[in-house]
């Protein structure tokens, strides 16, 4: 049972427009929210968070949105650049219960920033 | 120096070797975590370790078998390996009760 789904496997953008990445999970028990970018031959690296009593937090370019009632969460990135050309994982875990000190991944959406 | 270490970076074996990767780390960070990446599947734990005392199993610990041999070093081993162990291993640390979890470069593994 795939608790975190990022139901878009590859999204194309052009530079300098935005880039939008969803994720749904299932678990309510969910509190903690973290978005990774991996290139490839690297291992993932934090991009971002959000908890639960949140609703969006922003670093920069990049802000996470957070529906609770809808268990959705997206990654905006504005403006894209090339750079940020790689595959995106949306995490979660949980303050209690099985999921405790666990991070649940989904399955990654491929970014692809055209110049 | 990267803060977590892992070797080898590339393997290729035989169904039925056993096969040790190991992973290192700097980070002086409590827990550490065995990923395995395949393609549409996203990152699936493996084991998973609070401190040197304690394992714990991931979702797809069927075949695998670790060993915290120290606060920095946390090994995972497949006693006989098999095709469909072919992936991207991953090593991840993490400090206390943050969730924030820090990666080493992978190990990609091919099993004949």
């Amino acid at each position: 049972d795939q608790q975190v789904k990022q139901n878009s496997p590859s999204l194309s953008v052009q530079e300098g427009r935005i880039s939008i990445l969803n994720c749904d999970y299932t678990n309510s028990m969910f509190d903690y929210f973290l978005w990774y970018k991996k290139y490839p031959a690297e291992g993932p690296t934090f991009l971002i968070s959000i908890s639960s009593i949140k609703d969006k937090n922003e670093d920069g370019r990049f802000t996470v949105f957070l529906n609770k009632s809808a268990k959705h969460l997206s990654l905006h990135i504005v403006p894209s650049q090339p750079g940020d050309s790689a595959v995106y994982f949306c995490a979660a875990s949980a303050d209690g219960g099985t999921s405790y000190g666990k991070l649940t991944f989904g399955q990654g959406t491929i970014l692809t920033v055209h110049p | 120096d990267a803060d977590v270490t892992q070797t080898p970076r590339n393997r290729i074996t035989k169904t039925g070797k056993r096969i040790m990767l190991e992973c290192s780390q700097t980070k002086g960070h409590d827990r550490m975590y065995w990923y395995r990446q395949d393609p549409g599947l996203g990152l699936r734990l493996i084991y998973y370790s609070f401190d040197v005392k304690d394992i714990n199993k991931g979702e797809i610990s069927d075949g695998y078998s670790v060993s915290r041999q120290a606060q920095a070093k946390f090994s995972l081993s497949l006693e006989s390996a098999i095709p469909n162990q072919t992936a991207l291993y991953f090593c991840a640390t993490s400090v206390g009760d943050t969730d924030t979890q820090y990666f080493g470069p992978g190990t990609r593994l091919t099993v004949l």
